[in-house]
């Protein structure tokens, strides 16, 4: 069965310090992985997304993920975390059998303490 | 740019009303989703369209009926509502193609007493 795992229900971080939010798939076939997320009493926003290419997926608000085949994990980093990057984060992946479905995960709620 | 508009943003209902969630998008898109989110539990598929006059179940259909006779517009409906159906519903929607994201709507929260 497809799946997403998000291992991690919160992670804290200091401002300033690096942030990584852990993700890891199963799929059968190539990976469409999307990272989102969602700010208090909104929907989600799409961050970034891997298609193939460089391992490296650069997205918006200074986030960039690293796909890893091998690991078959879509990490969500950033270098720097500011106060603002408090929300919660999914991952999501794009079901390769044919029924048009986006599989999610459970969400890591990210707070970074001042 | 509107993207994806949700209405009502908030209802209360009573066991056994009916009610209809309205999703309107102005992006063309084809692909249109019902989600449920609840605590702990992430999102959950309801319903999708891949397009106008098609519906598909997802995950967890039982209470839920939807409809989408307009390219624009995805609509819910809740026949008899029950208190287990409290959440917050989320529409999206996307273009065609496995590589393009969703486009979420701020959600309609829904308490059922």
């Amino acid at each position: 069965a497809q799946s997403v795992a998000q291992p991690e229900d919160q992670v804290n971080v200091a401002e300033g310090n690096p942030l990584t939010v852990k993700c890891t798939y199963s799929v059968s076939g190539n990976p469409y992985l999307f990272w989102y997320v969602q700010y208090p009493n909104r929907g989600l926003q799409f961050l970034l997304k891997y298609i193939t290419g460089d391992n490296l997926v650069k997205g918006s608000y200074g986030f960039e993920a690293e796909f890893n085949k091998s690991q078959t994990s879509f990490h969500l980093k950033k270098p720097s975390a500011l106060v603002s990057d408090s929300a919660l984060y999914f991952c999501a992946v794009r079901d390769t059998s044919g029924t048009y479905k986006y599989i999610f995960g459970t969400g890591t709620r990210l707070k970074v303490l001042a | 740019n509107a993207g994806v508009t949700q209405t009502p943003k908030f209802r209360v209902l009573k066991t056994g009303q009916s009610m209809t969630l309205l999703c309107a998008q102005d992006m063309n898109h084809e692909y249109m989703y019902w989600y449920r989110q609840d605590p702990g539990m992430g999102l959950r598929l309801i319903h999708y369209s891949v397009g106008e006059g098609t519906t598909a179940k997802g995950e967890v259909p039982d209470g839920y009926n939807v409809s989408r006779l307009k390219k624009q517009n995805f609509l819910l409906g809740l026949e008899s509502a029950a208190p287990s159906q409290t959440s917050v519903y989320f529409c999206a929607s996307s273009y065609w193609g496995e590589n393009q994201p969703q486009h979420f709507g701020d959600g309609t929260r829904l308490s059922i007493l």
